[in-house]
């Protein structure tokens, strides 16, 4: 079965500070990967997802996410993190055709910016 | 706003007792995934419809059941609830056959407490 292991829980930066969230998967077939975000209060939010070719993927408010398949990694990055990036970060990768293909979450990295 | 509601937004009840959690999902979106989040487990699927029909399952309690309705909206069903029920149920929803490419978009979730 596929997992997925985010090694931070918790990351606290200071504003303008650069971000990296580790996230590894395992599962040895094809992957789709996805990093959600959770606003204090609100709902999963996508920020980005990756299916296949370049793997820099660019996706809103800044953030990327790298995939290197020799590492069965897929980091999130942001050069310069705002207090309104203050939130939970979520990686997923799809799961199988008999799971209907739902999302495998990681445990989830809360992040606080401090100003 | 991901265009999912989910209804009620907070339900607090005592164990033994059912309750039902509601969700409609995006307009045109026909694949419904039922989601939990709790503290120790994290987020975790519990079960997918695909335009009415169950597709797949995940780890999902014999006292927990789902539907999805013709009109799409779909209702979870908890019964006998035990105080380690009370968690975060999330719905998403996306817009094509699960086939791994697909977007899901979450609703803000339906925060329940077994007391």
């Amino acid at each position: 079965a596929q997992s997925v292991s985010q090694h931070n829980h918790h990351v606290i930066l200071s504003e303008a500070a650069s971000l990296e969230l580790g996230c590894n998967y395992s599962y040895g077939g094809t992957v789709n990967l996805f990093w959600y975000v959770q606003y204090p209060g609100q709902h999963l939010q996508l920020l980005l997802k990756y299916f296949s070719g370049d793997p820099l993927v660019k996706g809103i408010k800044g953030f990327e996410a790298e995939f290197i398949k020799s590492k069965f990694s897929f980091n999130l990055r942001k050069p310069s993190v705002q207090w309104s990036d203050t939130a939970e970060y979520f990686c997923a990768v799809n799961g199988a055709e008999d799971s209907g293909y739902a999302l495998n979450f990681g445990k989830g990295t809360s992040l606080l910016v401090t100003p | 706003d991901s265009g999912v509601t989910q209804t009620p937004k907070h339900l607090i009840t005592a164990t033994g007792q059912r309750v039902t959690l509601r969700c409609s999902p995006r307009s045109g979106d026909l694949s419904v995934y039922w989601y939990q989040q709790s503290l120790d487990q994290g987020l975790q699927f519990l079960i997918q419809y695909y335009n009415g029909e169950e597709r797949a399952k995940g780890n999902i309690l014999e006292r927990f059941s789902a539907q999805q309705f013709p009109d799409l909206h779909s209702e979870l069903n908890l019964s006998s609830l035990e105080l380690g029920d009370s968690a975060l149920y999330f719905c998403a929803s996306s817009d094509r056959r699960p086939n791994g490419l697909e977007t899901q978009y979450f609703g803000p979730g339906t925060r329940l407490l077994v007391l």
